[in-house]
């Protein structure tokens, strides 16, 4: 298995606190994401990291921000939550595409905003 | 912005049966599908990982193909087992940001 961590695997938060999820990766690869998924929506992709302070949005990217200081951490923060940001988050790695490119997932967060 | 859907989304079955899941994608410029593996309330699991020159994969009772001018890809089982039961997942990675567009999955019972 991937060398994957994320933390916490589980929160209860309360609308318009911020929240702070985060990837630790041991594979020293280049590419870090977060996803979301979410019933009858599936994976969804809110922000992408190709290198050390190299971010990048995805899909749905509103209301999240992200922060990559070392390669092996990749945050995600939500400035205010709110309950439409309830969901399980998945951090995934992947190393550089010319070499295939397989993706590998952590365990996700799950995450419920009351 | 590719569109990436798995028919059906649900799928029972007995022991010991062949089973074929299926994934279409609109934009024939990829790079690669994969498949994956979910378990309820784990994280996704890779199963095989496609280049977009390749026709398929394989691996144990597992066998993968993809018709990229068709926007198809295939997973196919062999001699099921209650332990394939999970839902399973294609993604395409197109290129684009260099992130995977996944499917909303197929959700497999097999069932003794």
């Amino acid at each position: 298995d991937a060398g994957i961590t994320q933390s916490p695997r589980h929160k209860v938060t309360e609308t318009g606190t911020p929240v702070t999820l985060r990837c630790h990766q041991t594979e020293n690869h280049r590419y870090m994401y977060w996803y979301r998924q979410d019933p009858g929506h599936g994976l969804r992709l809110i922000h992408y990291s190709y290198g050390v302070k190299d971010t990048d949005k995805g899909e749905v990217s509103d209301g999240y921000s992200v922060s990559r200081s070392k390669t092996e951490d990749f945050l995600l923060t939500l400035e205010s939550a709110t309950s439409s940001q309830t969901s399980v988050y998945f951090c995934a790695i992947s190393g550089d595409r010319d070499i295939g490119n397989t993706i590998y997932f952590g365990e996700g967060s799950w995450l419920t905003v009351v | 912005k590719q569109e990436v859907t798995q028919i059906p989304a649900a799928l029972s079955v007995p022991e010991g049966e062949n089973l074929v899941l299926n994934c279409s994608f609109t934009d024939s410029a990829i790079y690669n599908l994969q498949w994956f593996r979910q378990d309820p309330g784990k994280g996704l699991t890779s199963l095989l990982l496609i280049q977009s020159s390749q026709r398929e994969q394989t691996s144990g009772r597992l066998n993968a193909s993809l018709d990229k001018s068709s926007g198809r890809s295939t997973l196919y089982i062999a001699a099921s087992q209650p332990g394939d039961s999970a839902t399973y997942l294609c993604a395409v990675n197109s290129g684009s940001g260099y992130a995977l567009n996944f499917g909303k999955g197929t959700s497999l019972l097999v069932t003794p």
